[in-house]
């Protein structure tokens, strides 16, 4: 069965230290993933995305995440993160021939100060 | 600004009342998507529209009616509300990635 996993529910970590966050996935197909980021009330916004090509992705907001097939793993990294990265974050994966997505349940970051 | 419209953001509904909620892009793609949000559940795709014309199920749709009414336009229609309709739904139009909008935040009591 596809399905996208992200273990962790909340995650809490300290203003100015490093962030990782975990995404594995089942997928039949070669996978295009992604990672959006939504605020409170707010839509969801594209981080970054992998299609091929260099395993490791920059994306906004100074994120990276890292494809490893033989894991199949894309988890999401910051180095630093700041107050404002407060917000939930979903990795994604699709097909390019595939018209759907399918969404991890999400990982809620808290800051502290 | 380029992007997704959604209308209404807020909406409370009756049970047994219809609506549309409405979506428009104007980024020129082609593939239209309506999703519900559910607390712990992610985004659970309820249509969708490859192209201009053609719509198909996606994985809740009962319950819900939509109209691919031109590239641009892409409406989700409930016909009877139910409670368990109560959601934040988003449209979403894919390009190079996924274009999403703000949201409509539905109530039905």
């Amino acid at each position: 069965a596809q399905s996208v996993t992200q273990p962790d529910i909340h995650i809490t970590v300290s203003e100015g230290a490093s962030l990782e966050l975990r995404c594995n996935y089942s997928y039949g197909a070669t996978p295009y993933l992604f990672w959006y980021v939504q605020s409170p009330g707010q839509g969801l916004q594209l981080l970054l995305k992998y299609f091929s090509g260099d395993t490791l992705v920059q994306g906004i907001k100074g994120f990276e995440a890292e494809f490893k097939r033989s894991q199949s793993s894309f988890n999401l990294r910051k180095p630093s993160v700041h107050w404002s990265d407060a917000a939930e974050y979903f990795c994604a994966v699709g097909a390019k021939s595939n018209y759907q997505l399918i969404w991890g349940a999400g990982t809620k970051l808290i800051i502290k100060p | 600004n380029a992007g997704v419209t959604q209308t209404p953001k807020f909406q409370v509904l009756k049970t047994g009342q219809s609506m549309t909620l409405q979506c428009a892009q104007d980024m020129n793609h082609n593939s239209m998507y309506w999703y519900r949000q559910d607390p712990g559940m992610g985004l659970r795709l309820i249509y969708y529209s490859a192209s201009e014309g053609t719509t198909d199920k996606g994985e809740v749709p009962n319950g819900y009616n939509v109209s691919r009414l031109n590239k641009r336009e892409f409406s989700l229609r409930l016909e009877s509300a139910a409670p368990s309709q109560t959601s934040v739904y988003f449209c979403a139009s894919r390009g190079d990635g996924y274009t999403f909008g703000s949201g409509t935040r539905l109530t039905v009591v």
